[in-house]
């Protein structure tokens, strides 16, 4: 069966500092991948997302970026985290047509 | 443009059955999605409709009108861990993208 990983689970980041958050997926090949942020009381708001390796599409203009150096590997990172950072990170993985979520990183900028 | 309208909150009774309800408005149409979110975790998958009709899957039912733009998720026999956040989600547009609503936060009191 499939499972996705997201680390860490929690972050306590100041601003103007980096960011690394990393998802990896388990038990299929060649998934659509994807970045989500939930800002505290908002919806999910897609931020990036990935059909094989080195393609990344993204969807809003931001100070985060994208990677996906292995197939089932996503990474998000920043080079200078902003206040408005904050939130609930979520990599999700779609099917035959539904997406699976991982478990998340919620990350504090202060 | 691309909307999804839901109810901000709902209270019900344990035991009792309650139907929340979703709208929207997107550019293409490739099926409608209802994910259950807890506080603090992850959403989880419940329900598909890419035809109008309703789907049912055990306590939970899904309802589409692609003509009305319309969904709603019913819930039956309600339990106090049905307490959470029910995301009404549109697949849509040339990449299948998701474009999720706010959630209903739904109540279930004793």
């Amino acid at each position: 069966s499939q499972t996705i990983h997201q680390w860490p689970a929690t972050l306590v980041q100041p601003v103007g500092s980096p960011l690394s958050l990393e998802c990896t997926v388990e038990g299929t090949s060649n998934p659509n991948l994807y970045w989500y942020r939930q800002a505290a009381g908002r919806g999910l708001q897609l931020l990036f997302y990935s059909v094989g390796i080195g393609q990344i599409s993204s969807e809003v203009p931001q100070n985060l970026s994208a990677s996906r150096p292995q197939d089932r590997q996503f990474i998000l990172s920043s080079k200078k985290l902003l206040l408005s950072d904050s939130g609930f990170y979520l990599c999700a993985w779609s099917g035959a047509y539904e997406q699976y979520f991982g478990p998340g990183t919620r990350l504090t900028v202060t | 443009g691309q909307n999804i309208d839901q109810p901000t909150e709902m209270t019900a009774t344990e035991g009792a059955i309650v139907q929340i309800n979703c709208t929207y408005q997107t550019s293409g149409f490739n099926g409608l999605f209802w994910y259950q979110q807890h506080a603090g975790e992850a959403p989880t998958f419940l329900s598909y409709n890419v035809l109008d009709g309703l789907e049912e899957k055990g306590r939970f039912s899904s309802f589409l009108s692609r003509s009305k733009g319309y969904s709603y998720l019913l819930l039956k026999e309600l339990q106090m861990k049905d307490s959470a956040s029910y995301l009404c989600a549109v697949m849509g547009g040339a990449t299948n993208k998701l474009i999720f609503g706010t959630g209903t936060l739904l109540a279930v009191q004793p």
